[in-house]
């Protein structure tokens, strides 16, 4: 089945504990990005990436980092999370010029 | 400057009414893409539509209708005879390009919240 995967669905962390959510996609897509949904702001882009090594920075990139060492994977980290960044993150996928992104089931990410 | 808004926060209908949804999109971009996604309470979102900026042709799809503007750079979203699995939040979203290597960067409305009344 084609589909996006995201890990975990559900997590609680302290303030400045390092944390990596994972993302994995098995339709061989080119196009990877991370979202953050927040009530009243819809969705914002964080990071992109257009294939193995090529990333660059959404709208709110800060705190966050990502890398995409493999075509299929694309992990989000936060290396020092804060409370402003507990949210729900989506993580999605698309073909190159399609641009028509599958969405993973999203992580709700909670920071105490 | 929000490059998309969708002004209505909250609409609620009954069911077998017609409901639009607007969209507005800000870009000074000559090729960019729009899109709908549908997010139902169960929380994923799905794609509905994505429509390039070179093809003006309205779309139906079933209930649902599209309406692409560049004059008034809207792009408004119609479901005929609402039913209540209808219900939920609706993201207009603009897609434009980024850097040659980069792909496109990603604008998403803040959503309309539909509630279909039975």
């Amino acid at each position: 089945e084609a589909q996006v995967t995201q890990n975990p669905r559900y997590l609680i962390t302290v303030t400045g504990k390092k944390l990596t959510v994972t993302c994995s996609q098995n339709m061989n897509h080119e196009y990877m990005s991370w979202y953050r949904q927040d009530p009243g702001l819809g969705l914002r882009q964080i990071y992109y990436s257009m294939n193995v090594e090529v990333t660059d920075k959404g709208d709110v990139p800060e705190g966050y980092k990502v890398s995409r060492k493999e075509k299929r994977n694309f992990p989000l980290i936060l290396e020092s999370p804060s409370p402003n960044q507990t949210s729900l993150y989506f993580c999605a996928s698309s073909l190159a010029g399609s641009y028509e992104q599958y969405f993973g089931p999203g992580t709700r990410l909670t920071v105490t | 400057a929000q490059k998309v808004t969708q002004a209505q926060t909250e609409i609620s209908v009954v069911e077998k009414e017609d409901v639009t949804l607007d969209c507005v999109y800000e870009t000074r971009d000559t090729t960019y893409y729009l899109f709908w996604y549908k997010q139902p309470p169960s929380g994923e979102l799905v794609f509905l539509i994505r429509r390039n900026s070179f093809d003006e042709q309205n779309e139906i799809s079933g209930r649902y209708s599209w309406n692409f503007q560049k004059s008034t750079s809207s792009f408004n979203f119609t479901i005929t005879a609402s039913q209540v699995v209808d219900s939920a939040v609706y993201f207009c979203a603009l897609s434009e390009a980024g850097g040659t290597n980069t792909g496109n960067q990603f604008y998403f409305g803040t959503g309309t919240s539909l509630t279909v009344i039975p």
